[in-house]
């Protein structure tokens, strides 16, 4: 299996654009992690969803945040606006199961938002 | 409020010696915690998981130790390598089983 994938790595945009983060995680893992990681605030969860379902948001940070997984295979987090403070690395993680699993993470999307 | 705590100084070390990294932790309480390591531009990589029953576990060069009453965790590098130069990030299981991990610290292991 090729791991966690997560596209584009690096996105440079505009305030006021929208930015749409992509990840597929490994086959045959039911739980898919959205992950925020900055120097101040370190690794954050943003949301995590079970077979497909979102089953907690409560780390989003706005409603200018949204998360979807339309199937087992793909995961999309979209950030409309993007703000400045939104710069960040986002990290995508998929795992067996919750609890005491070992989560696997993707190589990240870098975001520049200027 | 909840809290977890690593050195945010970066550890510097000679290659062959122990690293002792440290974890503590205020207002959880987890049933296990996880190391894991980072390297730049990469995302995390799992190491090792402790169980809240279990005082230590190891693995190759790592060990870890789980102390609920300290509310600490140690986690070792024993022979420590250039190679084994990263951050380590350790993480617990908070509210409804979602992992929550400390900001890390980074070690570097010099000739």
């Amino acid at each position: 299996d090729a791991g966690v994938i997560q596209s584009p790595r690096h996105e440079v945009t505009e305030m006021g654009q929208e930015v749409t983060l992509r990840c597929k995680p490994i086959s045959g893992h039911d739980y898919l992690f959205w992950y925020r990681q900055t120097m101040m605030r370190g690794l954050e969860l943003l949301i995590y969803f079970n077979n497909n379902v979102p089953i907690d948001d409560s780390g989003m940070p706005e409603d200018r945040f949204s998360a979807k997984m339309p199937n087992a295979s793909f995961s999309t987090l979209k950030i409309q606006p993007s703000e400045p403070r939104d710069s960040a690395v986002y990290f995508c993680a998929s795992s067996f199961v919750t609890g005491a699993s070992e989560q696997f993470f993707g190589p990240g999307t870098r975001l520049t938002v200027l | 409020s909840q809290k977890i705590e690593q050195n945010s100084e970066a550890l510097n070390i000679q290659e062959g010696k122990t690293a002792t990294l440290t974890c503590n932790y205020t207002n959880y309480s987890p049933a296990y915690l996880q190391w894991y390591r980072q390297d730049p531009g990469r995302g995390p990589v799992f190491l090792l998981l402790i169980r809240e029953n279990e005082k230590e576990k190891r693995k190759e060069r790592l060990k870890v130790t789980f102390d609920t009453t300290l509310k600490q965790s140690l986690f070792h590098i024993t022979a420590s390598q250039p190679a084994d130069s990263a951050t380590y990030l350790c993480a617990l299981d908070g509210a409804a089983s979602k992992l929550t991990f400390g900001t890390g610290t980074r070690l570097q292991v010099t000739l």
